[in-house]
């Protein structure tokens, strides 16, 4: 079965250093996709990285990078320079096998970042 | 080019009511998926539609929970006869297509059962 855990309810960062929020996953599926979301306190759900199974290099965007390591099955996201806006709940999710955008969401992990 | 928008942005309904969500898809995109995320919990996946189809509805509740994505006009979310447990957020997100393209999500409907 198909499942995402990440293990840290909460954490504590100093304003611009870097943070990294872990994530494992269980697939038995060759072909997956992991996503990063950010939940901010006002609600709406931002996307914020993408790694393909297959992508050869971590996914990067901005601050953001994905250090996927395929054999630990793990998708931790790095945020570096944290920003006092980067606090938040932060969702790692996993689309299902069955070919579209059926995602399982791990529990979260607030982060609060403070100055 | 608007995002996803969902209507309303909160709704309060007392037990027995009837609750409608809504929910445009970004421009082109024709693949709209319902979640829903009860309180200090991750989303969980309710309904997948394409126009006129329900393709997997393995996430809702077999009794009064219902789903549309008609030809013309936005995505029902339905919920009908509401109870307590029903209060939650409920999220629609869509995408271009059924593949591994990220899912833009709306600001949600914040559901509350009186």
């Amino acid at each position: 079965a198909q499942k995402i855990t990440q293990t840290q309810p909460g954490m504590f960062v100093q304003e611009k250093e870097a943070v990294t929020l872990d994530c494992t996953y269980d697939t038995s599926d060759p072909s997956y996709g992991l996503f990063w979301y950010k939940q901010p306190s006002s609600g709406e759900m931002i996307f914020l990285i993408y790694q393909g199974s297959y992508d050869q290099q971590n996914a990067t965007e901005g601050r953001y990078s994905l250090n996927f390591q395929k054999a630990r099955k793990s998708a931790n996201l790095v945020i570096s320079a944290s920003q006092l806006g980067d606090s938040a709940m932060y969702f790692c999710a996993m689309r299902f096998s069955g070919g579209y955008n059926k995602l399982i969401f791990g529990a979260g992990t607030r982060l609060a970042v403070h100055p | 080019n608007a995002g996803v928008m969902q209507n309303p942005r909160h709704l309060v309904r007392r037990r027995g009511q009837e609750a409608r969500l809504r929910c445009s898809p970004m421009k082109g995109h024709s693949h709209v998926y319902w979640y829903r995320q009860l309180p200090e919990e991750g989303l969980k996946f309710m309904v997948y539609l394409q126009k006129e189809n329900i393709i997997d509805e393995s996430g809702m509740p077999k009794e009064r929970f219902s789903a549309e994505f008609p030809k013309e006009g936005p995505s029902i979310l339905r919920i009908q006869q509401v109870v307590r447990g029903d209060s939650a957020a409920y999220f629609c997100a869509s995408s271009p297509r059924a593949d591994n393209s990220p899912l833009h999500f709306g600001n949600g409907t914040r559901l509350t059962v009186t």
